[in-house]
């Protein structure tokens, strides 16, 4: 059974700061990873997606790298902004699209 | 191109009521996805729908949800008699493909049981 996990549940930066946001699955057959943006009271904004046979994705400020082997992704965030203060969540899926998430990570950049 | 749509946003009711969501999904995407997101916790599966067929409801409370799609385009999430544990917001979400793993969600629909 997958299970997903990021650490830590929260983190408060101060602007500017690079950071990265751990992830870690139990079941190394996951079929791709999906890094998801949400805001308080919003649905959940789509970042970046790794595919089956992908190793990382980049979408401006944002990378995400996956390593199928050591069932670990990272969501790596350059120069953060106050407007990136959010709860990121990762999601793996198997091959039916079936998502299973994490609890997500809270983070705070401050001015 | 629209989102996906969710109605109502809020919905406040007293338990043992009955209560129905609505989900109309991207257009042209065959999948859709109803999961649960109870307040500090990521969302959770409760039922997946290929065109109007079921491909998993493995983890939908089956005594008092229950959803449909029947002509394979929007939605409708239905829970009779509410508890007050299906306090949540229930987020609808679709994709073009099942194997594209590229979900779209929507705003989520507020539910408080009270």
């Amino acid at each position: 059974k997958q299970e997903v996990t990021q650490i830590p549940a929260a983190l408060s930066v101060p602007e500017g700061e690079n950071l990265v946001l751990n992830c870690s699955f139990t079941d190394s057959a996951i079929y791709n990873l999906q890094w998801f943006r949400q805001d308080p009271g919003k649905g959940l904004t789509s970042l970046l997606l790794i595919q089956s046979s992908q190793r990382e994705q980049t979408s401006g400020r944002l990378n995400a790298s996956l390593d199928k082997s050591s069932g670990r992704s990272t969501l790596y965030i350059a120069a953060s902004q106050p407007g990136d203060s959010a709860t990121y969540l990762c999601a793996g899926s198997s091959n039916t699209g079936k998502l299973i998430f994490g609890q997500g990570t809270t983070l705070q950049v401050k001015p | 191109e629209a989102g996906v749509a969710q109605s109502p946003r809020y919905k406040i009711i007293e338990k043992r009521q009955s209560v129905a969501f609505w989900c109309n999904p991207i257009s042209g995407h065959a999948t859709l996805y109803w999961y649960q997101q109870i307040l500090g916790q990521g969302p959770k599966l409760l039922i997946q729908f290929q065109n109007n067929g079921v491909v998993d409801d493995s983890q939908l409370p089956k005594d008092r949800f229950s959803a449909e799609r029947l002509k394979g385009v929007d939605s409708t999430l239905k829970i009779q008699p509410a508890k007050l544990e299906d306090s949540a917001v229930y987020l609808c979400a679709s994709s073009l493909e099942v194997n594209t793993g590229e979900l779209f969600f929507g705003e989520g629909s507020r539910l408080t049981v009270l």
